[in-house]
């Protein structure tokens, strides 16, 4: 079956820093999205992506799908305490449950001040 | 517009007992699923249904029962708690089975 791995699993920047966070697939990617949870809270969609190639960005947030298909990278550009939380990676898994989206263990994202 | 509605927020059992997680949605959406988080061990579906009156096994169903009468209801049954059970429990909803889930808050609950 389909297993997504991300990288790193924990991350402790400083306010206004970059960083970048991976999500890669043990198969071919045909849909990729990303989420973003707060502690004590449910997943907040953030992008999907489907393509090849593909960039999408929202705010300060870009996430690319590898030309594979096989690795994804969400990137946050000059970090703030706002975006603080867990990021997991979603890919529908044509495996076991037809269809469903399997997840990534997250990864936890501080900002310091 | 409520989104994903889950109750309770927070619940203990005791080994044996039962109880109902309710979930509700309002946007009309054909696909629910429940998943449930685990430290270290990420989301892991419980089970789906792609619409009223058809639900099926995800990854680990088992000691769930779940039903879908109505498009905008998905109750997870736990017929008989265990500490193994204890978890944040995740329901989520989608327009059909691949676009964006919208999830609810969760409910954590924890079997002694």
């Amino acid at each position: 079956s389909q297993e997504l791995e991300q990288s790193p699993q924990s991350l402790i920047v400083q306010e206004g820093k970059n960083l970048t966070i991976n999500c890669t697939s043990s198969k071919t990617l045909y849909g990729l999205y990303w989420y973003k949870q707060k502690y004590g809270e449910g997943l907040i969609f953030l992008m999907m992506l489907q393509k090849g190639g593909e960039e999408k960005s929202h705010e300060k947030i870009t996430a690319k799908l590898d030309e594979k298909k096989q690795q994804s990278s969400l990137h946050i550009t000059a970090s703030q305490p706002s975006h603080a939380g867990i990021y997991l990676c979603g890919a529908l898994n044509y495996g076991g449950s037809q269809g469903n989206l399997i997840f990534g263990k997250g990864t936890k994202l501080s900002v310091k001040p | 517009n409520a989104g994903v509605t889950q109750t309770p927020k927070f619940q203990v059992l005791k080994t044996g007992q039962s109880m109902t997680l309710q979930c509700a949605q309002d946007m009309n959406h054909e696909y629910m699923s429940w998943y449930r988080q685990d430290p270290g061990m990420g989301l892991r579906l419980i089970h789906y249904s792609v619409g009223a009156g058809i639900t099926d096994q995800g990854e680990v169903p088992n000691g769930y029962n779940v039903s879908r009468s109505t498009t905008e209801d998905f109750p997870l049954r736990l017929l008989s708690a265990a500490p193994s059970q204890t978890s944040v429990y995740f329901c989520a909803s989608s327009y059909v089975l691949n676009s964006p889930l919208h999830f609810g808050n969760g409910t954590r609950l924890t079997v002694t």
